[in-house]
């Protein structure tokens, strides 16, 4: 079946202007999980979404960044503002489920370039 | 909160040779364990994981991971490198909430 799929796969923006970057995760995957992966560093936590709970924000590294997941499915992760150091790739995943012992299955990533 | 180390940001091999790449972690509860690989332009995939049960598990491509909890380890290895794993990749632990990943390793194999 299809695996996670993200949007656009390359963004280049210019410093101060907002993006909003997509996510569709497997069909019936419950869980789902943005990441930050910068140059040299490893995958950093954002946001984490399970079922119809309050996601876990904990990750978010400013008041610039949000994510919404709309109708348990797609989500749409949004930096306003964005400055240089917001260059990154961001990684989706989903898995079937929360809890940590569940797969997550990754999608390709969206490269983000703030010039 | 959890974290990872990964030892060696780089680690070079011979093919044929052995592959040992390693990981610690910190946790404060009886952790999730998983080893994820990134090919070059490609999204990461999951190599092997533990969860429960028996400490050694094996994964794909011949690879495996030993969790040994009073080292707070999970070291991957595999007997012999073969050129297409070069690659990079990643350690990460769950708490059962949230994943904690490592800065990775970079796997260079040397004809």
């Amino acid at each position: 079946g299809a695996g996670v799929s993200q949007s656009p796969s390359n963004k280049v923006t210019e410093k101060g202007k907002d993006v909003e970057l997509r996510c569709d995760p497997i069909s019936g995957h419950t869980a789902l999980y943005w990441y930050r992966q910068s140059l040299g560093q490893g995958l950093e936590f954002l946001i984490y979404f399970q079922g119809n709970s309050a996601p876990d924000k904990s990750g978010l590294p400013s008041d610039r960044f949000s994510a919404e997941r709309t109708g348990g499915s797609v989500s749409t992760l949004t930096i306003q503002r964005t400055q240089q150091e917001d260059s990154a790739v961001y990684l989706c995943a989903s898995s079937l489920e929360g809890g940590g012992n569940y797969e997550q299955y990754f999608g390709p990533g969206t490269r983000l370039t703030v010039t | 909160a959890q974290s990872v180390t990964q030892l060696g940001s780089h680690v070079s091999v011979s093919e044929g040779a052995l592959v040992l790449l390693r990981c610690n972690y910190s946790s404060s509860v009886p952790p999730y364990l998983f080893w994820y690989v990134q090919y070059p332009n490609q999204g990461l995939q999951l190599l092997l994981k533990y969860t429960t049960g028996a400490t050694l598990v094996k994964g794909i491509n011949g690879f495996e991971a030993e969790f040994k909890k009073s080292e707070t380890s999970f070291h991957l290895t595999k007997p012999s490198a073969h050129m297409s794993d070069a690659a990079e990749y990643f350690c990460a632990v769950s708490d059962g909430n949230q994943f904690y990943f490592g800065t990775g390793t970079s796997l260079t194999v040397i004809p």
